[in-house]
């Protein structure tokens, strides 16, 4: 069965500082998703990676799949309070057809 | 363009009483999807649809849920009957065909008293 860990779980930090988000996963899979969800809203998807050394980036935020080490991280680069969320990353080992296993999301709060 | 629709936003029923909610997915997007988000957890599939076939139901307890998407677009999820345990957000996505990105509509939060 196929687990997806993310860490840390919750994480507050000052505007202006970096920090990674970590996603860890147990199976074979080179298809990695991550999302955001504010409180009450639905999941906003953030990047797509398909495939090992994946990088992709949209403005503060930087994401990248390591298939080998199963891991994948979230950069965030000097934070702002918009970027208070959840975030989520879910793992495809759908073989015919999309099965995404989330992670328990991590919930970020950027102080001023 | 329209994103995934699902109504109604929010419901609140009593124990053992039947509910259903409804999704209509973005056009064109053969892939449709029904999640169940526990509060503080990450969404867990309970069914996947390709066109009208559910094609993955395995995670779907079958003996108070069951789902439906007649012509292969709009889906309905029925719990009959509900139980305390079933409060929870139902989200429904649609990805464009299999192995594609998925998109999600803001779900319904059910709450069973």
């Amino acid at each position: 069965e196929l687990k997806v860990e993310q860490n840390p779980l919750f994480l507050s930090m000052q505007e202006g500082k970096n920090y990674t988000i970590y996603c860890n996963y147990s199976t074979t899979s080179d298809r990695l998703y991550w999302y955001r969800q504010d409180p009450g809203k639905s999941l906003e998807s953030l990047f797509v990676l398909l495939s090992n050394g994946a990088v992709k980036q949209e403005g503060r935020l930087m994401a990248s799949l390591d298939t080998k080490a199963r891991l994948s991280t979230l950069h965030i680069t000097a934070a702002v309070h918009d970027l208070s969320a959840t975030y989520f990353c879910a793992v495809d080992i759908g073989t015919s057809g999309s099965r995404l296993t989330f992670g328990e999301g991590t919930q970020l709060t950027v102080n001023p | 363009e329209a994103g995934v629709v699902q109504s109604p936003r929010y419901k609140i029923i009593e124990k053992k009483q039947p509910v259903a909610f409804w999704c209509n997915p973005i056009s064109g997007h053969n892939t449709l999807y029904w999640y169940l988000q526990n509060l503080g957890q990450g969404p867990e599939l309970l069914i996947r649809y390709e066109n009208e076939e559910a094609v993955d139901d395995s995670q779907l307890p079958k003996d108070r849920f069951s789902a439906e998407r007649l012509k292969g677009v709009d889906s309905t999820l029925k719990i009959q009957p509900a139980e305390l345990g079933d409060s929870a957000v139902y989200l429904c996505a649609s990805s464009l065909m299999m192995n594609t990105e998925a998109f999600f509509g803001q779900g319904t939060r059910l709450t069973v008293v």
